[in-house]
């Protein structure tokens, strides 16, 4: 158990509904990354937060996909309108970045056990 | 741009004999580098890192890795493979130059062990 943790651990959908994914960091931790992990492939960054700020989006979030860290603790990934090709395993990861730029631990990333959403 | 790449999908070893499993980088930085496993249904573990600090690093599980700058790897390496180390692993480069530092991971090499 790494310390961070995601709910819910499957989701099973019909197409065309909505979806919210939930992810608990460490809670000193000051960075959040979303990625998104397809069948026989290595996970792919999404997106990721210092604090509660978005500092960058992948063009592989399309604008069905949203992403909140509202009070820079717990996040939220929602997908609106699943479509089939959003199945796939959605990771979240947690890591300590000093603010002044400099990195703490090389960004030793911690990541949560995944959700793994299916669309029907 | 960072990349990452894992030179084999597949690799099959007999249970008690040496694992390398092969990884070259791309940086314009000093990179970050790490080794992750992933047992089905199971979350992403870090098997070692590179911190810069030694060439040959060593990890949890009696696995180690090399980095070597002029050949730019960092193979995975482990003496004697046991049945419980059959598990998917990732090789990891940190964006360092972007300064988000997010993963760029390699496709996967998955480890059999045959007993």
């Amino acid at each position: 158990d790494t310390g961070v943790s995601q709910d819910p651990r499957h989701k099973i959908t019909k197409r065309g509904q909505n979806v919210t994914f939930r992810c608990d960091p460490i809670s000193e931790h000051n960075r959040l990354y979303w990625y998104r992990q397809t069948l026989g492939q290595g996970p792919e960054f999404l997106t990721y937060f210092q604090n509660e700020a978005q500092l960058e989006k992948s063009r592989l979030l399309s604008n069905r996909f949203s992403a909140e860290r509202p009070k820079g603790s717990f996040s939220t990934l929602e997908i609106q309108r699943t479509e089939q090709g959003d199945s796939a395993m959605y990771l979240c990861a947690s890591s300590l970045v000093s603010p002044g730029g400099g990195v703490t631990s090389y960004n030793e990333q911690f990541f949560g056990p995944g959700t793994r959403l299916t669309v029907l | 741009a960072q990349s990452v790449t894992q030179l084999d999908s597949h690799v099959s070893v007999s249970e008690g004999t040496p694992v390398l499993l092969r990884c070259n980088y791309s940086s314009s930085y000093s990179p970050s580098l790490f080794w992750y496993v992933q047992h089905p249904n199971k979350g992403l573990q870090l098997l070692l890192k590179y911190t810069s600090a030694a060439t040959l690093v060593k990890g949890i599980n009696g696995f180690e890795a090399e980095f070597k700058k002029s050949e730019t790897s960092f193979h995975l390496t482990k003496p004697s493979a046991h049945m419980s180390d059959a598990a998917e692993y990732f090789c990891v480069v940190s964006d360092r130059a972007s300064g988000t530092y997010k993963y760029i991971f390699g496709t996967g090499t998955r480890l059999k062990v045959l007993a």
